[in-house]
């Protein structure tokens, strides 16, 4: 079945780059999303990137597909303590319309 | 347009009460869905609509639950006879058929059951 993983936590120090990982199984995934949430809100579009690519540059967010692996990264330059909150992938099926979510990396930015 | 609205923001409620929420998706979506957030999840599928008709439902939308969107565009949820595993954060989105641009989420309707 479909399922989308990650890894939990990730501590990094306010300035340096975040690298946010995630694993999917559906090879007919046709796009792949990052989505932010902050404590008792809904959930922010960050960025997408459609199958066929390799990689999307959008200001300090860089995503990048590896189709082989299903494995999906999201580099956020230059963090900071705004971006403390958690970080969701999720992948949408070829024939689906849901969205399948991981369940969420932790960002915690230390000054 | 003000983005996806969900209402209410918070409700606590009775076991074995029911409930009902709204959302209102972005004008111009055709699409429609309805997820449920629990604490350290990530949102869970629950079910959607293209205009009025609901063309999915996960299996975790038991026979308590059911969504409609009658006139394809506003949609309720209600749960009958709440149970305390119903509590959760409920997360309506909305998108456009056709397009990769994703889902705009609303700010969810968190739901205690005491």
């Amino acid at each position: 079945g479909e399922d989308v993983e990650q890894s939990l936590f990730l501590s990094v120090r306010e300035g340096d780059s975040s690298v946010i990982n995630c694993t999917y199984t559906d090879s007919s995934s046709t796009y792949l999303y990052w989505y932010k949430q902050e404590p008792g809100a809904g959930l922010q579009l960050l960025t997408y990137i459609f199958s066929n690519m390799d990689m999307k540059q959008d200001q300090r967010l860089t995503v990048l597909l590896n189709k082989k692996d299903k494995h999906l990264s999201l580099r956020i330059a230059d963090t900071q303590t705004g971006d403390s909150a958690i970080y969701f992938c999720a992948e949408r099926g070829g024939s689906q319309g849901n969205l399948i979510f991981g369940k969420g990396t932790k960002l915690s930015v230390k000054p | 347009d003000t983005g996806v609205s969900q209402d209410p923001r918070h409700k606590i409620t009775k076991r074995g009460q029911n409930v009902t929420f709204r959302c209102d998706p972005i004008s111009e979506h055709n699409r429609l869905y309805w997820y449920r957030q629990t604490l350290g999840q990530g949102p869970e599928f629950l079910t959607y609509f293209q205009n009025e008709a609901q063309l999915e439902k996960s299996r975790l939308l038991s026979d308590r639950f059911s969504a409609e969107r009658p006139k394809g565009s506003f949609s309720t949820l209600e749960i009958q006879r709440t149970e305390q595993g119903d509590s959760a954060m409920y997360l309506c989105a909305s998108s456009l058929a056709g397009t990769g641009d994703g889902y705009t989420f609303g700010s969810g309707t968190r739901l205690t059951v005491v």
